[in-house]
């Protein structure tokens, strides 16, 4: 069974770091490009950042870009999400989120985590 | 704003058949990429409904079907049931400069 569990949210001041984690389970880590997606409260969801299988290659979401930085450790099967610069937009819950797909262009997130919340406020 | 439009809510009675749209651009659907879609119950985390425009993952019930053409998508439901009440985002792949995964902004199904 897939599982994957976020964790390291909280709240944090304007201009900030926070980095997140998702450790994963009951599937070949290394094979799958795992991803990021936020939803702010009473929002839909949004795209953040996506890793390959190997860690080769990272994307970003303009919103987010210089600010943030995605990583994986294979041998700990866990993902991560160092968040800098941090500011109330910033504020939402994180998923992790694995994904599935031939290219990166038909990638689509097959399994998502529980979820952790981080807050942006003085 | 949402680089893909949806409607922001629709509705029917147990049974009906609803569909939800999915609108896009050259730069994404209207390229020919994928449409996903997924299913978000109150206060839980997105569940993968249909991938690759009109597959549904294993356990997904067969009410739930999707389609592609030009620039637009749809999911439709049949035989709706108030277990579907929820919210359902479209995703696709955008070729543009400012990002590379998109979604709708949402679409609240009520089951009357």
């Amino acid at each position: 069974e897939v599982q994957l569990l976020e964790s390291g949210g909280g709240l944090v001041q304007p201009g900030g770091s926070l980095r997140l984690s998702c450790a994963a389970s009951g599937f070949t880590f290394s094979n799958f490009a795992m991803s990021w997606v936020r939803q702010a409260p009473g929002k839909g969801l949004e795209w953040v950042s996506t890793i390959t299988g190997s860690g080769g290659s990272t994307y970003y979401a303009d919103s987010v870009k210089g600010r943030f930085t995605i990583s994986r450790d294979n041998s700990k099967k866990t993902l991560y999400l160092q968040m800098n610069s941090l500011g109330a937009d910033d504020t939402a819950v994180y998923y992790c989120a694995k994904g599935r797909g031939a290219t990166v262009t038909k990638l689509y997130f097959d399994y998502w985590g529980q979820e952790t919340l981080v807050t942006v406020s003085s | 704003q949402s680089v893909l439009t949806q409607p922001p809510s629709v509705s029917g009675a147990p049974g009906q058949r609803v569909t939800i749209s999915c609108t896009g651009s050259s730069s994404n659907i209207g390229a020919d990429y994928d449409v996903h879609w997924y299913q978000q119950l109150p206060g839980t985390a997105p569940k993968l409904l249909i991938y690759g425009n009109n597959n549904r993952p294993s356990g997904v019930p067969d009410r739930f079907s999707g389609s592609k053409s030009g620039a637009s998508a749809s999911l439709a439901i049949t035989g709706l049931q108030a277990e579907d009440e929820a919210d359902y985002y479209c995703q696709s792949y955008d070729n543009s400069l400012s990002g590379h995964y998109v979604f709708g902004a949402g679409t609240k199904v009520t089951v009357l």
